[in-house]
């Protein structure tokens, strides 16, 4: 089945440490997208790339930085320098002009 | 800048208890209002587009409408398995391709 993986479910970091997240997709669908979820708010766009090899902020993506080396995989990273990772986050592709999302990591700290 | 408030942020219904949930936008040009379901833990499910004001979509016993300011999900004779959080995003020209989001109105309908 076409589709938008996540993995892990759910990961835990300890201080000072750097953690990835995992998004693959099977979808070929060229922009990719990944959003933070906190509880009560909106999804916050952290990075988005439109194309391999390519990718821009979105509006907190301060703590976090992404590769784009091949057009299924859009992997982040929560690095130590972001002090509250706790969030849920959510990666999404576009194809026929829909937002089409994975099923989450939820992200916590030890 | 483009915004998007959604009212409420809850809401409680008894089963067959029909009401609206309300997007309001504020977009430098918009290139589509889109719908959500999210179920918890889980990541968003697509329910529509719409792209012009007067438009209109359905499914099952949802139905989203569209004007110049806001967009209404009207949800008939509820179930609980409708029960989730509702997702109201804008595509602007500001945007690019990115979906700015509201915070969600999160529906419990009761049997």
């Amino acid at each position: 089945d076409g589709g938008i993986t996540q993995s892990p479910k759910y990961l835990f970091r300890k201080e000072g440490q750097n953690v990835t997240l995992s998004c693959e997709q099977n979808l070929n669908h060229d922009a990719m997208y990944w959003y933070r979820q906190d509880p009560g708010q909106g999804l916050r766009l952290i990075y988005y790339s439109q194309i391999v090899n390519d990718f821009q902020k979105g509006d907190i993506a301060e703590g976090y930085s992404v590769s784009r080396e091949k057009k299924e995989s859009f992997p982040l990273t929560v690095t130590s320098a972001q002090k509250n990772p706790t969030a849920f986050y959510l990666c999404a592709s576009i194809g026929g002009k829909k937002l089409f999302f994975g099923s989450g990591t939820q992200l916590s700290v030890l | 800048e483009d915004q998007v408030t959604q009212s409420p942020e809850a809401l409680r219904l008894q089963e067959g208890e029909s009401s609206s949930l309300n997007c309001s936008y504020t977009v430098s040009g918009l290139r589509g209002l889109f719908w959500y379901r999210q179920d918890p833990g889980k990541g968003p499910e697509f329910l529509f587009t719409l792209y012009s004001a007067g438009e209109e979509k359905e499914k099952e016993r949802l139905k989203a409408t569209l004007t110049k300011k806001e967009s209404f999900l009207h949800i008939t004779a509820p179930k609980p398995e409708d029960s989730a959080t509702y997702l109201c995003a804008v595509r602007s020209n500001q945007a690019g391709t990115a979906l700015i989001f509201g915070k969600g109105t999160t529906l419990s309908v009761s049997s």
